[in-house]
């Protein structure tokens, strides 16, 4: 089993859909959870943090389930300029080296 | 810089030579990561540098791969006797700490021909 798994998609919706991608980790002592996006041929970039309590930036809600080992990203009000792939990642252990999935490909249409 | 550095932006190698990829991190970061990812892949994790604790190699995948971090802050990449397998983008990342999040420079597209 992947240590990160997600949805590979891909999603293909209309904008001002609302989306929302989910992610599973497997060791239940991970520390800290992120959402990065990825454009085709750019490097990643940081979309948010996620926290305990659940956290909300603009149109971007992420949600962590400590106790499912579960992590959710949705998208409200999906824009052209969302189309990316979305990465979820886990820092996990000692070693405190990051995790990434295999990421979900979101794609917006006109 | 205010972001992480990575140089050269792009490396076409012929089979069996060797390779330096050189990461200059955002300054003050004390952690300092190495991904490489194929066309169409995810990340792999290659090695972790967190202050003066020793790396975290485990992601190396073969003894031709190598890495340092010289002082705390740049590092490099070497990858001895290149095969066109280890054909691919080479990214690093830099983070303030060991809890917070990364940056990613733009990473090096290597081309092993």
């Amino acid at each position: 089993r992947k240590e990160v798994e997600q949805d590979p998609g891909p999603f293909n919706v209309p904008e001002g859909a609302t989306v929302a991608f989910n992610c599973t980790y497997s060791n239940s002592a991970s520390q800290s959870f992120f959402w990065y996006r990825q454009d085709c041929r750019k490097e990643p970039k940081l979309l948010m943090s996620v926290y305990s309590s659940g956290n909300e930036d603009g149109r971007f809600t992420a949600q962590l389930n400590r106790a499912s080992q579960y992590i959710s990203l949705l998208i409200r009000d999906s824009k052209l300029s969302d189309s990316a792939t979305y990465l979820c990642v886990v820092r996990t252990g000692s070693a405190r080296q990051l995790t990434f999935g295999s990421g979900t490909q979101l794609t917006v249409l006109p | 810089g205010a972001g992480v550095s990575q140089s050269p932006s792009n490396k076409v190698t012929e089979k069996g030579k060797d390779v330096e990829l050189r990461c200059d991190p955002i300054s003050g970061h004390t952690a300092l990561y190495w991904y490489r990812q194929s066309l169409g892949q995810g990340l792999e994790f290659l090695i972790y540098f967190q202050g003066n604790s020793a790396p975290d190699k485990s992601g190396l995948p073969s003894d031709r791969f190598s890495a340092e971090r010289t002082g705390g802050s740049v590092s490099t990449l070497t990858i001895q006797r290149t095969q066109q397998e280890d054909s691919a983008v080479y990214l690093c990342a830099s983070s303030s700490g060991m809890n917070t999040e990364a940056f990613f420079g733009q990473g090096t597209r290597l081309t092993v021909v």
